[in-house]
Parts: C-alpha cells; sequence; structure tokens
C-alpha cells in the first residue's frame, strides 16, 4: 500500500540558511500535518492542511511557513536556520472525516550546523 | 511535552513477559491513540481508544482508558525481541485539524 512520502530525508544545513521539506500524503488523503520531534523528545505539533487551507497551527516559528498545493503535497519551508531546528520533521496524513487515525511518513533529518 | 506524560519512561524486560505504559493526559479528548517509533523513523499507529471507551484490544495490545484520571495505559503481552522501540501516546481533542499532542514516550526493551 502507497505511503507517506518526504523528501529529502536527510538534510544538513548551515546557519542562517534556508531548508525546503517535502511530502506527499497518501493518495485521497486530504489533510496533513507537519511535526518537529527533537533529540529524545516527542513530536511536537507544527501545522496542518485540510483541502489546501491551514486549518491548525501549533508551535511554529514565524520563520517557518508551509502550503499544500493543488495535488495535496505539501511544503514546509524554513528560514534563518537555527542550531535549534536540528530536529526529526515528520509529515502525516489522514482523510478527514473517515479516521482520526494519522499515518506518517518515515521523517526528514535536518541538521543544521 | 505540552500534555501528555508517560511512565515509565524506560523499561527493560525479557521475551515472552508482558509489558504495560502508562500515559496521562490534562485536557477532555475525543480519542487517545499509541504509536510505535522505532529508533530514528516513523512512527506507527498501533491502536485507537475514543472517549467513550474503556478497553480495547488489538492482537497482543490491550489499551484501557480512563477519562475520570485522565490516564491510559498500553499492555503488551507475550513481547518479543521485534516489540524493542518507544511507545507514544498520543491524544486528539477534537479540535480544529484534530492535530496530535504526543506524551514523552516510554522506550521499551526487549532481552532476547
Amino acid at each position: 500500500a502507497a505511503g507517506v512520502i518526504q523528501s529529502p530525508r536527510h538534510l544538513i544545513k548551515e546557519k542562517r540558511e534556508t531548508a525546503t521539506l517535502k511530502c506527499y500524503p497518501i493518495p485521497r488523503h486530504d489533510t496533513v500535518y507537519w511535526y518537529q520531534q527533537g533529540p529524545g523528545q516527542d513530536p511536537q505539533f507544527l501545522i496542518s492542511f485540510y483541502e489546501k487551507m491551514q486549518s491548525d497551527k501549533g508551535s511554529i516559528p514565524d520563520r517557518f511557513s508551509a502550503q499544500q498545493f493543488s495535488d495535496y503535497h505539501s511544503e514546509l519551508n524554513m528560514s534563518s536556520l537555527e542550531l535549534g531546528d536540528s530536529a526529526l520533521y515528520f509529515c502525516a496524513s489522514r482523510v478527514a472525516g473517515t479516521s482520526y487515525e494519522q499515518y506518517f511518513g518515515p521523517g526528514t533529518r535536518l541538521t543544521v550546523t | 511535552s505540552q500534555q501528555g506524560e508517560e511512565d515509565p519512561q524506560a523499561l527493560s524486560i525479557q521475551e515472552g513477559e508482558n509489558a504495560t505504559m502508562n500515559c496521562s493526559y490534562k485536557t477532555s479528548i475525543n480519542n487517545l491513540q499509541w504509536y510505535r517509533q522505532n529508533s530514528g523513523r516513523g512512527l506507527v499507529h498501533l491502536i485507537l481508544i475514543r472517549s467513550n471507551e474503556r478497553e480495547k484490544h488489538s492482537g497482543r495490545l490491550r489499551v484501557t482508558l480512563d477519562t475520570s484520571k485522565k490516564s491510559s495505559s498500553l499492555l503488551i503481552t507475550a513481547s518479543r525481541a521485534a516489540d524493542t522501540a518507544s511507545y507514544f501516546c498520543a491524544t486528539d481533542h477534537g479540535t480544529s485539524g484534530s492535530r496530535l499532542t504526543f506524551g514523552e514516550g516510554t522506550q521499551l526493551t526487549v532481552n532476547p
């Protein structure tokens, strides 16, 4: 079965650079979530989209922005990277109104040096 | 974690033993879910229990929910070495978008 695809899987950036993370949800899933997981920590919700509109916003820094495109894929744009942005970034998807279960991608490991 | 604590933080058992992990949360929920994460990899959904349910089973998994105490437990019976992973509870409060709020996780090690 198709799963959530994230790219790239690993990314190394320097401080103050920008990064773009991509997420391709499971086909026909209309809701996408982004989570950030720091080393040894639990995942923290960043932002979500439903039918290409932002549906919820969590503890996402102003330096970050995200959007969902017409083909339902989503991108998380991160600017002025800081060392503390080093983390695993997960995308998850679901079909709103059918199940509360979220399907997670393998994550993008971002390292800021 | 903003809400949701798990205990124990680490659990080491022998194959064949049962493993119990507990989770607490602070605000009312729509449902509570348990996820598994192998080291540095994606989260895999294990089981979901709705706020009006008290117990649920799936294979070797048993989940209980006590909304009066705002707590849940995950029991893995007859554990296997392949069960070694981190286990997180996640609460869905039914707000717009149904974000998940994760607990701090329990690192389970099952020794062969």
